[in-house]
């Protein structure tokens, strides 16, 4: 998983804080998908961003989470006024091209930032 | 309900025994991707697969797409700690987001 970097791996913040997390992803990859898994679930899809662009935000809540990837520099997601149920693992996954069903290669993910509101 | 479904969600195997997991969709797969995440870290792609029949092999893990494309097996042989995890199987039905089935725990006991 080197290539896709995520941080940070632990985030703590307290009720009503922001949560900002980070996913650099695989060199030569412009596309990055962020998923969430809360404890004892599975994988769900959240956002898919290219540089500059949301493409499908199908997945976010519609409140207090948002996502971006600039030209320069990380894609952030950001989380507003954090509460428990925020708590979980986000993980940025990225691949080179547009991933669809069709793909004939995979999605690549990082190790996760594991998020715990207090 | 969930458009993948995994069994068995948890197995508890001795070192050196085969065991295999089973991965079935609700609906016609055009691409099958098998991840083994361990506890506390990202997902490590294992094998994708795309044409019905097909079938894979890494090391000791084996993993196989159904001649329909609505179900995949993922077989390991002499099963070691490492291989230890929970382990993933994802597909894409609509454009951008992969589906997860909700993971098979492995422990192996040496």
């Amino acid at each position: 998983n080197a290539g896709v970097m995520q941080n940070p791996r632990h985030l703590v913040r307290r009720r009503g804080q922001e949560a900002r997390l980070r996913c650099s992803p695989m060199k030569g990859h412009s596309h990055v998908y962020w998923y969430r898994q809360l404890p004892e679930e599975g994988l769900k899809f959240m956002v898919y961003l290219q540089k500059e662009n949301i493409i499908d935000e199908s997945g976010m809540p519609k409140e207090r989470f948002s996502a971006e990837f600039p030209k320069e520099g990380p894609s952030i997601l950001r989380i507003q006024q954090v509460v428990r149920g925020d708590s979980a693992a986000y993980f940025c996954a990225s691949s080179p091209q547009q991933w669809t069903g069709y793909s004939n290669q995979p999605q690549h993910f990082g190790d996760g930032t594991r998020l715990s509101i207090l | 309900s969930q458009e993948l479904e995994q069994s068995p969600q948890s197995l508890i195997v001795q070192e050196g025994k085969n065991l295999t997991i089973n991965c079935t969709s609700s609906k016609t797969l055009y691409g099958l991707y098998w991840y083994k995440q361990k506890y506390g870290e990202g997902l490590i792609f294992l094998m994708m697969l795309q044409k019905g029949g097909e079938e894979k092999s890494h090391e000791k893990i084996t993993a196989k797409l159904d001649e329909k494309k609505q179900q995949s097996s993922l077989h390991i042989t002499a099963s070691q700690p490492s291989h230890a995890g929970i382990y993933l199987c994802g597909a894409g039905y609509n454009n951008n987001d992969m589906r997860f089935g909700a993971g098979t725990r492995l422990t192996v006991k040496p």
